[in-house]
């Protein structure tokens, strides 16, 4: 399975940010599939996920900015980020989640990871 | 949110060397912790999950040990391909957070 983040690399102030991942080599299905950024020079901050069927989770300190959306038929994900300011500028991840079962216990992993894009909100 | 601490945030090591990296939760979040490589340029590779379950293809070398709040990772023999940046994250609850990363570089 492969990633592959697309979308423009830069932003003015206000407007809105859009990216697709497309996943090659497996379906889309059965899994969560997320979106994480890293300004640059900084640590990394998860956005928010979204299973196959539709249902989201949202980092709440994004929430109000933030639509991730899927689309089964293209196998792909996409990531809307509205009223982006310089702060947004990082490189932007698409990663699958995997839920790993041992036991009883269910842990949840980034396995799989797009190259990342750029995208610079000019201040 | 948990926020995750790491330290040291960077650090100097020769090929061979044992390097252990600390990673500290705000609370108890069991064993629910990741750890990732990152190389300049690179995604963020998975090394570890649920604190001490290594990755498929991952060289033995790397072992992670920890639960509750305080975590280690600890590369044993260190190689040439294994200097980077490396950092936890923690998969207990949402909103999912990551250290701030440990940098390994070459003495």
């Amino acid at each position: 399975v492969q990633l592959q983040e697309s979308g423009p690399g830069l932003v003015k102030p206000s407007e809105t940010l859009s990216l697709k991942c497309t996943v090659s080599g497996g379906s889309i299905s059965s899994y969560y599939w997320s979106w994480i950024r890293q300004p640059p020079g900084k640590g990394l901050e998860w956005i928010g996920d979204i299973y196959y069927s539709g249902s989201t989770n949202y980092n709440p300190s994004l929430k109000s900015r933030v639509t991730i959306s899927v689309d089964t038929s293209k196998n792909q994900f996409s990531l809307k980020l509205t009223s982006v300011t310089a702060a947004d500028t990082a490189v932007y991840y698409c990663a699958r989640k995997t839920t790993v079962v041992i036991g009883v216990y269910s842990y949840g992993t980034f396995d799989i990871w797009g190259q990342g894009t750029m995208v610079t909100v000019p201040s | 949110d948990i926020q995750m601490t790491q330290s040291p945030s960077s650090l100097s090591a020769s090929v061979g060397d044992r390097v252990t990296i600390t990673c500290r939760a705000s609370q108890s979040i069991s064993n629910s912790l990741n750890w990732y490589q990152q190389k300049p340029g690179k995604a963020p590779k998975l090394l570890i999950y649920a604190a001490s379950s290594l990755q498929s293809g991952v060289p033995s070398r790397f072992t992670g040990s920890g639960s509750g709040t305080d975590f280690t990772l600890t590369i044993n023999s260190l190689q040439p391909e294994d200097f980077a940046t490396y950092c936890c994250q923690q998969s207990y609850n949402t909103p999912r957070t990551f250290g701030q990363g440990t940098k390994v570089e070459i003495k």
